[in-house]
């Protein structure tokens, strides 16, 4: 079955620090690939998305790009704030299954000022 | 535009009582999820529908879950009895399949709390 990895946490950083999460996943057709962000006390919101291989998603000074060659769809942020601080989680869909998301652990992210 | 509506934001009762759960899907989303999150356990998948029709319950616990979606505008969750180890955070999602691989909206969460 699909499945989604990354690092564990938490990330510990200072601000203007460069940031990468990494995420690899397995799958049995051509997943789409997400990030999401969950802020304390809050759902998760959509970061950002690539649909197919070499697409690179980008939203709020974060990008990832997806790599069908290495499964990977690692995130990173070149000057993080403290506003950042949060937790990430990487996550797959195949549209075969109806859209139904494959979630990594999350990765907690706290930057310090 | 609103988006997913879930309530109440937090419920807190005693082990042994009904606990009902409420999700309100953007507008013209065709598919919903449910998932409950825990320290232990992450997030976790339990039910989805699809045009108000569950597709996949794998992930309900026990049968002591049940969800419905009695029309397009309206989900429920239900826990009967509750317990202990059911305390956690349920969110609600919604999506639009289309043309292509679209994102989940996820609602805001029920901290749920059984003592």
């Amino acid at each position: 079955g699909d499945s989604v990895t990354q690092m564990e946490g938490p990330v510990t950083l200072s601000e203007e620090a460069f940031l990468t999460i990494n995420c690899t996943y397995t799958a049995t057709g051509y997943p789409s690939l997400f990030w999401y962000v969950q802020y304390p006390g809050e759902g998760l919101q959509l970061l950002l998305k690539a649909t197919k291989a070499d697409d690179k998603g980008s939203n709020k000074g974060f990008e990832a790009t997806y790599r069908k060659e290495t499964t990977s769809f690692h995130l990173e942020k070149g000057s993080v704030q403290v506003s950042d601080s949060a937790v990430y989680f990487c996550a797959l869909s195949e549209r075969a299954a109806g859209n139904k998301l494959t979630f990594g652990g999350g990765t907690r992210v706290l930057v310090k000022p | 535009d609103a988006g997913v509506i879930q309530s109440p934001r937090h419920e807190v009762t005693e082990m042994g009582q009904e606990v009902t759960l409420r999700c309100k899907p953007i507008s013209g989303h065709d598919y919903l999820f449910w998932y409950r999150q825990t320290m232990m356990r992450g997030l976790e998948l339990l039910i989805y529908f699809n045009n108000n029709v569950p597709i996949d319950d794998s992930g309900m616990p026990e049968d002591r879950f049940s969800a419905k979606m009695p029309n397009a505008s309206f989900s429920t969750l239900k826990i009967q009895p509750s317990e202990p180890r059911d305390s956690a955070v349920y969110f609600c999602a919604s999506s639009l399949l289309g043309l292509g691989n679209q994102p989940q909206h996820f609602g805001d969460g029920t901290r749920l709390s059984i003592l």
